[in-house]
């Protein structure tokens, strides 16, 4: 079956780096891109960006240009989002989701504290 | 950058019918989907592509999408349907999530 695996949680000083892993298995890695969201603490739902394993190919929301970065490990089907410049209103789960024209299967969620 | 506005909470007695809708300009023109997170969890796709439901999901939920405004439906909710629901759509190469609301079953 798929999963989505993800990092376990993080404590951060602000501006630090943070990089979430996201391990999938049970599916073609490569077929179908890796999507970051995220929910600061009793808020909704935030999109980040989205990364096409096959090609790395990448595309970012407009608020997190220039700040993230997603990535991934082939061998390791593995994706993974690094966060820079973190401030305290990063604090939030951050998810992986595949993307199937809409995002069937979610990651357990990584908890990144900064203070 | 394209909004979608949904109501902060819904009230529903048990075993009525409960609508959540999330309104968006011409909303009718895209394919919205639904996920429902309960406290903790992350979030499980309910309805996709406006009226269709995965399978596990009960048929209690369905989905309605025209003009400027999509509606989950939850006919006979349950008290384990409390939980917040997102709306969700793909406008100008990002996706767009609704703000959440939050049901709560009587």
């Amino acid at each position: 079956q798929v999963q989505l695996v993800q990092s376990g949680a993080e404590v951060k000083k602000p501006g630090a780096s943070v990089k979430v892993s996201c391990k999938a298995s049970g599916y073609d890695f490569a077929n179908y891109d890796i999507n970051w969201v995220r929910q600061a603490p009793g808020q909704g739902l935030q999109w980040m960006g989205w990364m096409n394993p096959n090609s790395a190919n990448t595309g970012y929301a407009h608020q997190f240009q220039g700040r993230v970065s997603m990535t991934r490990d082939t061998s390791k089907t593995t994706a993974f989002m690094e966060l820079t410049g973190l401030r305290s209103d990063d604090t939030a789960v951050y998810y992986c989701a595949i993307n199937y024209f809409h995002f069937p299967y979610w990651g357990q969620g990584s908890m990144v504290a900064v203070s | 950058s394209y909004d979608l506005t949904q109501p902060l909470s819904v009230s529903v007695a048990l075993g009525q019918t409960a609508r959540i809708t999330c309104v968006g300009n011409n909303i009718g023109s895209k394919s919205v989907h639904w996920y429902q997170q309960m406290s903790g969890q992350a979030p499980v796709v309910v309805i996709y592509r406006d009226t269709n439901r995965p399978a596990g999901i009960p048929e209690r939920f369905s989905g309605s999408n025209s003009g400027n405004t999509a509606t989950l439906t939850i006919s006979g909710a349950q008290g384990g349907d409390e939980a917040d629901y997102y709306c969700q759509v793909w406008d100008s190469y990002s996706w767009v999530f609704g703000g959440g609301t939050k049901l709560t079953v009587l």
